[in-house]
């Protein structure tokens, strides 16, 4: 089973600073895609990027690229010039290929943006 | 275009009653997913739906979860009797249907419906 780990719970940035947030995954699939995913203290979960495992580029979003390292099975989301309103719970997750198409979730870091 | 909703926002009840969570999906969505977030841990995948067949349910704890999808379009989730260790948020997820050859697979969530039983 493919397994998802944030090692930071918590995250401090200054306002305008970049973040990045780390995500790395355990797996043997093939192909695979990753997500990130940004909750607010209102509780929807807002898609952010996507990242496929075998795009040839690193994804990126307007702020928001992922610094994907396959050999490493590292998929590290970074937010440049953060504002106050990017303070959430930021998920990464894992979604197999094929039929399968459920996503795996790590256990998210909350990020609080400082004015 | 409306996004994916959810009803009841909230629920507490008793343990050994039952409730019913609704998730209306975006319209022309095939696929529906339930995950769940229980206190402190990760957000886990229960079920999903295309259109209205169950494509996987092996995240579904135990039989005290009975998900429903009615002519594949809102989909329910009930859990009867509910036991204290089913609180949590529970989430419904909708993305369309790109083909098995396709790999992008973006899923679209709701708020979710916060269940606390006492």
């Amino acid at each position: 089973a493919q397994k998802i780990t944030q090692t930071q719970p918590g995250m401090f940035v200054q306002e305008k600073e970049a973040v990045t947030l780390d995500c790395t995954y355990d797996t043997s699939d093939p192909s695979y895609g990753l997500f990130w995913y940004k909750q607010p203290s209102s509780g929807e979960m807002i898609f952010l990027i996507y990242q496929g495992s075998y795009d040839q580029q690193n994804a990126t979003e307007g702020r928001y690229s992922l610094n994907f390292q396959k050999a490493r099975k590292s998929a590290n989301l970074v937010i440049s010039a953060s504002q106050l309103g990017d303070s959430a719970m930021y998920f990464c997750a894992y979604h197999r290929g094929g039929s399968a198409r459920q996503l795996t979730f790590g256990s998210g870091t909350q990020l609080t943006v400082l004015p | 275009e409306a996004g994916v909703t959810q009803f009841p926002s909230h629920s507490v009840i008793e343990k050994g009653q039952t409730v019913t969570l609704r998730c209306d999906p975006i319209s022309g969505h095939d696929n529906l997913y339930w995950y769940r977030r229980v206190m402190g841990k990760e957000i886990k995948f229960l079920l999903h739906f295309v259109k209205e067949s169950k494509q996987d349910e092996s995240g579904m704890p135990n039989n005290r979860f009975l998900a429903e999808r009615t002519g594949g379009t809102y989909s329910t989730l009930k859990v009867q009797p509910a036991e204290l260790e089913d609180s949590g948020v529970y989430f419904c997820a909708s993305s369309q249907d790109r083909g098995t050859g396709s790999f992008y697979n973006e899923q679209f969530f709701g708020p979710g419906t916060r269940l606390t039983v006492l």
